[in-house]
């Protein structure tokens, strides 16, 4: 596509439940970033994927959350056990090799 | 880690110019971006710097980069209330993540 799509653009949920998030990346962009962006802040880093390897995984705050990017391409991020805490942003965005961050629109969590 | 300063509010004059001022820590950073966040939407990326540029210059916006001092700046040419938003500084180094700084909210009044 034209741009890194973000799916769903407002999730809501109750504390406890399961999420999944969904980021399709530009075409052939072979970097994909997942970022959490709170109220007020800047984006925090959680994972970063070179095709379909995390390379870099150590944002993620704890083993409720996990990613995957089974062929390179769109990538899931997925929450268990979701706690009022985890309400913020999730910002995807993609990349080729080096250079420039595209990023999509996000998804907003809210727990209750 | 890497850690990326920034102060967090600016307020100027309609047609004024707007300067907002990065710090990084990591000197062996490769590229230094500007990124512009309008409420309600995603980081939009306005313009960035290789690390062996002093500067670039793309129509209003300059970017300006003292490798010395670890210092980014992004200044604004007749800033209009447009411009209203938050602009974030990020720094990358090849094969790692990108680290942003907790943005400047900049306030454009007529």
């Amino acid at each position: 596509g034209a741009g890194v799509s973000q799916t769903p653009s407002n999730k809501v949920t109750e504390k406890g439940k399961y999420v999944e998030l969904r980021c399709d990346p530009i075409s052939g962009h072979t970097a994909l970033y997942w970022y959490r962006q709170s109220l007020g802040q800047g984006p925090e880093f959680l994972i970063y994927f070179q095709g379909t390897g995390a390379a870099d995984d150590s944002g993620l705050p704890n083993d409720r959350f996990f990613a995957v990017r089974p062929e390179g391409s769109v990538s899931t991020l997925k929450i268990q056990r979701t706690e009022r805490g985890d309400s913020a942003v999730y910002l995807c965005a993609s990349s080729r090799q080096t250079g420039e961050l595209f990023f999509g629109e996000g998804s907003r969590l809210t727990v209750l | 880690g890497e850690d990326v300063e920034q102060s967090l509010f600016l307020s100027v004059r309609e047609g004024d110019s707007s300067v907002i001022n990065c710090t990084y820590t990591d000197s062996s950073s490769t590229y230094l971006y500007w990124y512009k966040q309008e409420p309600g939407a995603g980081l939009q990326l306005l313009t960035y710097i290789f690390s062996n540029m002093d500067m670039k210059q793309d129509q209003r916006l300059t970017v300006l980069l003292n490798k010395k001092d670890k210092h980014l700046s992004l200044r604004i040419a007749d800033t209009q209330t447009g411009d209203s938003a938050i602009y974030f500084c990020a720094v990358y180094n090849y094969g790692q993540n990108f680290v942003f700084g907790p943005g400047t909210r900049l306030s454009v009044l007529p």
